[in-house]
């Protein structure tokens, strides 16, 4: 069965800090897809980035960097030089292989990330 | 343009009451779900339609009934509401490649149930 751990469950930094979120995850499956969502205090879900097993080069985008271990099952997420509108809920989430066309996103409890001015 | 939108946004209702969330993409997805987020955040996939057909069902009683008139529009319909049913629904859409690619789903704004 497949399960997403976020083991941080609150992370407060003041601005300007680094920080990194941590995820690691159980598969049974060869072929499987990682993905990170931010949800901001406003609600909504917004889609960050998406790895699938086959890839394990990491990725920088502007502040936020992901780290994909395979031999760790993990795949972590860096935000550098924080600031405050970082400020939100980020999870963690596993798809496996699709069933007819869909796919089943298993989330991690998520990490709730305080950046202080 | 919005992507993945739900409606109501906030839903406040009675026990006992029937009540029904709507869900409509314009990305042109062909896969369509419901995941419902409880009061600890935690979020978990209640149902998926691919093309209109009911493709997962994960273990929810059956007073939640979805609907999918079109590939564009997936419905939640609540019956016998509980208090326990209080929590935040999220549609999501992602597109079905018949390669086998699986692509990002895409999440609505969610709708906040109350059940009073």
């Amino acid at each position: 069965a497949q399960k997403v751990t976020q083991a941080q469950t609150e992370i407060s930094v003041v601005e300007k800090e680094d920080v990194t979120l941590d995820c690691v995850y159980e598969t049974r499956d060869t072929t499987y897809y990682l993905f990170w969502y931010k949800q901001p205090p406003s609600g909504e879900l917004v889609f960050l980035i998406r790895r699938n097993s086959f890839d394990e080069q990491n990725e920088i985008s502007g502040r936020y960097s992901w780290n994909f271990q395979k031999s760790t099952s993990s795949f972590n997420f860096t935000i550098t030089a924080s600031q405050v509108v970082d400020s939100a809920v980020y999870f963690c989430a596993l798809s496996e292989a699709r069933i007819q066309g869909a796919q089943k996103l298993v989330f991690g409890q998520g990490t709730r990330l305080t950046i202080n001015p | 343009d919005t992507a993945v939108s739900q409606t109501p946004k906030y839903l406040v209702t009675q026990m006992g009451n029937d009540k029904s969330i709507k869900c409509e993409q314009n990305l042109g997805h062909d896969t369509m779900y419901w995941y419902k987020q409880d009061s600890k955040k935690f979020l978990k996939i209640m149902f998926s339609y691919n093309n209109k057909e009911l493709i997962i069902n994960e273990t929810v009683p059956n007073r939640f009934s979805p609907k999918s008139p079109d590939k564009a529009h997936l419905n939640l319909h609540i019956n016998s509401l509980e208090l326990g049913d209080s929590a935040v629904y999220f549609c999501a859409s992602s597109q079905d490649w018949a390669s086998g690619y699986t692509d990002t789903q895409y999440f609505g704004p969610g709708t906040r149930l109350t059940v009073l």
